[in-house]
This record gives structure tokens, sequence and C-alpha cells, in this order.
């Protein structure tokens, strides 16, 4: 079974300097996609940013980024800029590729808390 | 384009009764997940509709249940309620291409007395 990981309960950054949110994951699957969701104090859960496994570019969106390690199974969140809306948990997830029948795994979540 | 919707945003119930709880998904979205966050557990999948058809459950009991209407709305039932159902139910939903991600509602928080 895979499984996600995020060894980071709680981080703190001051706004407007860059934070790294770390994941790693373990899979014998060669097809699969990573996503980092961010679920704020109103509980819905946003889509941040996805990276194909099949892709070596990593993805960014705006002022978040990734940086995709697929030989070491990691995948980091980088935030640059961050501002006071970021603060939320965010959670890593796995999905296997091929419309699988499986849900999404998720990490057990890293609470970022911006500083002013 | 609207998001997922879902209702109730809150439902209050006490041990041993039934809860249901609904999930519209973005229009043109044909396929609908169930979710289960619950305190100290984490985010767990619990059931996927498809076409209609209930494609696969996660390690949830038999008391949890579903359907997917044709209008692609879902409809998701747990039965026998015990304290430890109380938790954010979140639904989602995909689009065909890529169905590989996926969209959520706000969730409906269940409290279980």
């Amino acid at each position: 079974a895979q499984t996600v990981t995020q060894s980071q309960p709680e981080m703190s950054v001051q706004e407007a300097e860059t934070v790294t949110l770390s994941c790693t994951y373990d899979t014998s699957e060669s097809d699969y996609y990573l996503f980092w969701y961010k679920q704020p104090p109103s509980r819905q859960m946003i889509l941040v940013i996805r990276q194909e496994a099949y892709k070596q570019q990593n993805a960014t969106e705006n002022r978040f980024s990734v940086n995709f390690q697929k030989a070491a199974k990691s995948f980091s969140l980088k935030i640059s800029d961050s501002q006071l809306g970021d603060a939320a948990m965010y959670f890593c997830a796995y999905k296997e590729g091929g419309g699988g029948a499986d849900g999404l795994t998720f990490g057990k979540g890293t609470h970022l808390i911006i500083q002013p | 384009e609207a998001g997922v919707t879902q209702s109730p945003t809150h439902l209050i119930k006490t041990r041993g009764q039934q809860a249901t709880l609904r999930c519209s998904p973005i229009s043109g979205h044909t396929s609908v997940y169930w979710y289960q966050q619950a305190l100290g557990l984490g985010l767990q999948f619990l059931l996927w509709y498809d076409e209609g058809e209930e494609r696969n459950r996660g390690n949830f009991p038999p008391r949890f249940s579903g359907r997917q209407f044709p209008n692609y709305s879902s409809e998701l039932n747990v039965n026998a309620l015990e304290l430890e159902d109380s938790a954010l139910y979140l639904c989602a939903s995909r689009p065909d291409r890529p169905k590989e991600t996926q969209y959520f509602g706000p969730g409906t928080r269940l409290l279980v007395l």
C-alpha cells in the first residue's frame, strides 16, 4: 500500500519569507500523481499544485513550487513571499495513475503559521 | 463555474441514528469520492462512485453506504451511528481528464452524541 509521510506537524514563517514543507511517499508504481492541498480554518480543501510522476520538470503555480525528487520519493512544497492568507493545514497527497480505483492517499498534514 | 457543494454544513445525531449527507459535483464531473477526516486519524478514503455505480470503498464497515443519482449527485448514508463517526466528511469530484485531480467541497461536520 502506498504511504505518504509529512514529518513536520507544524511550521512557522515570517510574512514575505520563503518556507518549504516536506513530503515523502512510498510506492512501487511508476505512474502516479502527487498533490498539495491547502485546508484553511474554513475547512475547504483547496488544490494548490499537482505533479505528474512522468514529468521531470517541477510544477509551479505563482508563488508555489515543488521540488520533485522521484528517485528519493520526495515531493516538497516551496511557498515564496509568504502571505497571511497562506496560513492553513497543508496536505500532501498521492494518487495512482491510469484512473485507478483508489482515492487519494494523504499525509497527516503540516500546520503552517504565518507570523506578521 | 460552481464548485462542489455539500449539505448540510453541520449535522448533530445521537448514537444509533442514521445520517444522510449530500454532495453535488462540479458540472460535467461524473465521479464522486467521499472522505472522512476524523480527529487524530487524518483523511481517509471512504467511497468512490462513477456513472451511478459504487466502484471502490476504503476500509470502512458496511454501515457506511451511499449512492449516486442520474444527475451524478451523491448521498452518503451512515447507519447505526457510533461516537467515533464524529468527523468532517468531504466530498470530491473529478473530471474525465485529468482523471487523477479531485476538487473538494466544503464538507459536512457530523457530530454524534
